[in-house]
This record gives structure tokens, sequence and C-alpha cells, in this order.
């Protein structure tokens, strides 16, 4: 079981530039969701998916952030253009939509450096 | 909507001492409750759940945490502590029907002193 894979885990890039990140969900799972780690706000929920369909994108910070998910393995966090203060650590996390509460599988993250 | 509170953000002990770390929520219906751990370096992962039954829920390494609903709170607990405890714990929660995101704690930073 590979778990939950995200990509790349360090970006580096400068203001004004795009920056995608990706995340592969565990085989079977239907609800994905990014999360943003940052010290002064910790762990916030940006977007959430199920069976590939957007259900809450209330944390999406501003229009800059957009997320798509256009199948069932695969999922990506865009932001255009980049601003210092979107650096953070990204984490991506998947569950079964079935089965008992809401456990969810966390990637290892992607930490994001906005110069 | 949806809030919890962890009232140590800085924990320091000593090997062997005994741990509690408060977590209190705020949601008027019913809740699922989370305890993750973030050890240096690594992603997070799932010390322990809740979602019905037993207040009290024993989760993985000797940690145990405790619903107790008229105080709205859900702390966790180890009778001893070990250095490799060191590292990053959140409380969250998501409503009953556990399909939507989790809200997160601020996290305690614990740091073990051998």
């Amino acid at each position: 079981d590979a778990g939950v894979i995200q990509s790349p885990r360090h970006e580096v890039t400068e203001m004004g530039q795009e920056v995608t990140l990706r995340c592969k969900p565990i085989s079977g799972h239907n609800s994905l969701f990014w999360y943003r780690q940052t010290m002064m706000r910790g762990l916030e929920l940006l977007i959430y998916f199920n069976n590939n369909v957007p259900i809450d994108d209330s944390g999406m910070p501003e229009d800059r952030f957009s997320a798509k998910m256009p199948n069932a393995s695969f999922s990506t966090l865009k932001i255009q253009p980049s601003e210092p203060r979107d650096s953070a650590v990204y984490f991506c996390a998947s569950r079964p939509l079935a089965g008992e509460g809401g456990e969810q599988f966390f990637g290892p993250g992607t930490r994001l450096t906005v110069l | 909507a949806q809030s919890v509170s962890q009232h140590n953000h800085h924990v320091i002990l000593s090997e062997a001492a005994s741990l509690e770390l408060g977590c209190n929520y705020s949601y008027g219906g019913t809740v699922n409750l989370f305890w993750y751990v973030q050890y240096p370096g690594q992603h997070l992962q799932l010390l322990l759940k809740y979602f019905s039954g037993d207040p009290l829920v024993k989760g993985i390494k000797g940690f145990e945490a405790e619903f107790i609903k008229s105080k709205f709170s859900f702390n966790l607990r180890k009778p001893s502590v070990q250095w490799s405890d060191t590292a990053e714990y959140f409380c969250a929660v998501n409503s009953g029907g556990g399909a939507d995101g989790l809200t997160f704690g601020k996290g305690t930073h614990l740091i073990i002193q051998p």
C-alpha cells in the first residue's frame, strides 16, 4: 500500500509564478482533501472532493487558488500567481466514502516557498 | 462552525512522566474526534479516534483519550512518556456523518527530555 502520494515534496518559486501541486489518493478512496499548514494559522482545510466532485471550497483563500480532480486517482492544487504569503506546507488526504467515521490518511506534504 | 482549542502550545516533560494534553471543541451536533501526531519531518498519523460507543478510546503507542460530552472535551493521555514521543500533536473534529473535512486545533509541541 503506497499511501497518499504528493509531488513535488519541495517547491521553491518566485512571486508571480504559477505553482501546481499534485496528489494521488489511496486506491479505492473516493474522498480527497487539501489542507494548508502554516505557523500562524495551523492546519486549515482548503477544499475537498467526493467522487471527483468539489463539495466544499469555502477554505480556498482567494481566486488565485484552484483545485481539480479529473479522475479518481489524481488531483491538483494550482496557485496562479503565487505570492510569498502562500508559503506553507500543503497536505493532501484521502478516505473512503463508506465506512465508519471520518479517518483521513495524509500524504507527506509539499513544502512551498515563494520568494 | 466547528472550532477546536488546544490549550497547551508547548509542553516539556521528562521521560516516564505522565502526559495529558487538553482539547476542547465547539460544535452543536454529533461529532467525530481525532488525535493526530506529526513526528519531526514526517506526515500526520492517526493516534486514535472516537466515533461512538465507549468514550474511553485507546490508540497506538500506549495513548488513550476520553470523550466527555458535557465538557466538550477529548483530552489525550499517556501514563509514561518516552523520548520518541517528541512530536506535534493535533486534535481534530468533523461532523457526525464523517464525510466532511477536519477542523484542527493549533497543535501542541511536545518535547520529552531524556
